[in-house]
């Protein structure tokens, strides 16, 4: 199973709005509402931002949202902040008949 | 903030065996599927394999199936990820995470290997 494709770099002024798309298949992103979004600083570890396509966890700031449109799904990041620039991953869970879970490439944002 | 609790950083040689420790510290540890995953140096982030400790069912992606032996121990709250045969790219960080709702919400700092001659 591949990676889900994400852009390798996204950037942004501070304030903007950005949006990370992730693509994968009708086997994953397609057919689960099950898509995870994860923020990981220089050196740090990965914060669960977005969970089912859309959802947050008790803590993630509201400018973070997450979204889906068939095999596509794009994470939201609104009035970008500079503790925004980070790595971004997407992941989506399989299914037992495939790898369960599978995540993207990863994409760097770079605040300007 | 709940954390789970890695293992120290290790080094080792290209043959070597290795087991590394992700402690759960709250009283939740059967109830939660446990993933591990791996990151290897300015790489992203690749899932190996997940368990469930309540019943120690686990499951392996394709990419590591064979290669790595994941395990759990309910008396001590703690899953274990182990190599009987490690090579150089083995070498990175290793974290372990519990899953809920299908997603890692809750991870552990971190395991950094490095397996070198």
């Amino acid at each position: 199973q591949s990676a889900l494709t994400q852009p390798a770099s996204v950037s942004g002024s501070l304030g903007q709005s950005i949006t990370i798309s992730c693509t994968g298949t009708s086997s994953d992103v397609g057919n689960y509402n099950l898509v995870s979004w994860y923020q990981q600083h220089p050196d740090k570890v990965p914060k669960l931002l977005i969970y089912e396509d859309h959802k947050r966890p008790s803590g993630v700031s509201n400018r973070f949202s997450g979204s889906k449109s068939g095999n596509t799904a794009s994470l939201t990041i609104s009035g970008l902040q500079a503790e925004d620039e980070a790595d971004y991953y997407c992941c989506s869970y399989a299914g037992s008949l495939h790898s369960l879970y599978v995540f993207g490439s990863g994409t760097k944002v770079t605040v300007l | 903030e709940v954390q789970l609790v890695q293992s120290g950083a290790e080094v080792k040689k290209p043959g070597e065996s290795l087991k590394i420790s992700c402690k759960d510290p709250g009283y939740t540890f059967s109830e939660y599927w446990i993933v591990w995953v791996r990151q290897r140096p300015g790489k992203g982030l690749e899932w190996m394999g997940i368990i469930y400790p309540g019943d120690s069912d686990t499951r392996y992606s394709p990419a590591f199936q064979g290669q790595v032996t994941i395990s759990a121990d309910t008396s001590t709250s703690t899953a274990y990820l182990q190599w009987n045969n490690l090579k150089a790219s083995d070498s990175g960080m290793y974290y372990c995470a519990r899953l809920v709702a299908r997603a890692a919400d809750v991870w552990g700092r971190g395991t950094l290997v490095t397996v070198s001659s």
